[in-house]
């Protein structure tokens, strides 16, 4: 079974560009959870998507949205981009819709300048 | 406010000796802990779990410890390798309720020296 698959892997944009950032699941769940991680804040949450709704959302400003597809796939977009926007962007997806055992991709690597 | 803290950023053991690493939370709904593996340019990997009805939980060289009444859970690696050099992030998250996400730690290097 293939695992998360997060496209692409690296990226580097301008401030004030925006990006789409691509997450597919394992194939059978439906759960898709997106994290940032930057080396001093670590992971942080940033929402959930569970059958095209999103159930969660973390502490991030409205510039940073996402959307699911039915075919639970998800994208995540970041508007205006800012210097601090530089992190790794990680995707997760789960069986269910509430599950605590999350299967990670490798994430997308964003670089702002 | 961190409700998850590795208080350890980096940890180095000799190979064949015993890691331990710490991770306390401040949230008290928080009922179940995950241990995820980091390596570099990889997503992490789920390693070991432990819900709040069981103080310890075992899987091969792994060990997870929790006590709640001081809300701290623990990571044992025995006997440590090479291999296991990597980052390490304990999680929490509460189970049934609506969050649908995992608080994670900043993480604790572990580097084990052959």
């Amino acid at each position: 079974k293939a695992g998360v698959t997060q496209t692409p892997r690296y990226l580097i944009k301008t401030r004030g560009q925006q990006v789409t950032l691509s997450c597919s699941p394992i194939s059978g769940h439906r759960s898709v959870s997106w994290y940032q991680q930057t080396p001093g804040q670590g992971l942080q949450f940033l929402f959930e998507y569970f059958s095209e709704t999103q159930r969660n959302k973390g502490n991030f400003p409205g510039r940073f949205s996402g959307r699911q597809f039915s075919n639970s796939r998800s994208e995540m977009n970041v508007s205006t981009l800012e210097l601090g926007d530089s992190a790794l962007y990680l995707c997760a997806s789960s069986v269910i819709q509430i599950s605590n055992e999350q299967f990670f991709g490798p994430g997308t690597r964003l670089t702002v300048l | 406010d961190q409700q998850v803290k590795q208080n350890s950023p980096s940890l180095s053991v000799q190979e064949g000796r015993i890691s331990i690493l710490n991770c306390d939370y401040t949230n008290s709904m928080f009922d179940y802990f995950l241990w995820y593996k980091k390596y570099p340019a990889e997503g992490p990997t789920f390693l070991i779990s432990i819900s709040s009805i069981k103080d310890k939980n075992e899987d091969g060289r792994f060990t997870v410890f929790l006590n709640k009444s001081a809300k701290h859970l623990s990571l044992h690696i025995v006997p440590s390798q090479p291999g296991d050099s990597a980052v390490y992030f304990c999680a929490a998250s509460k189970l049934g309720g609506s969050q649908g996400n995992l608080i994670f730690g900043k993480g604790t290097k572990l580097s084990v020296k052959p």
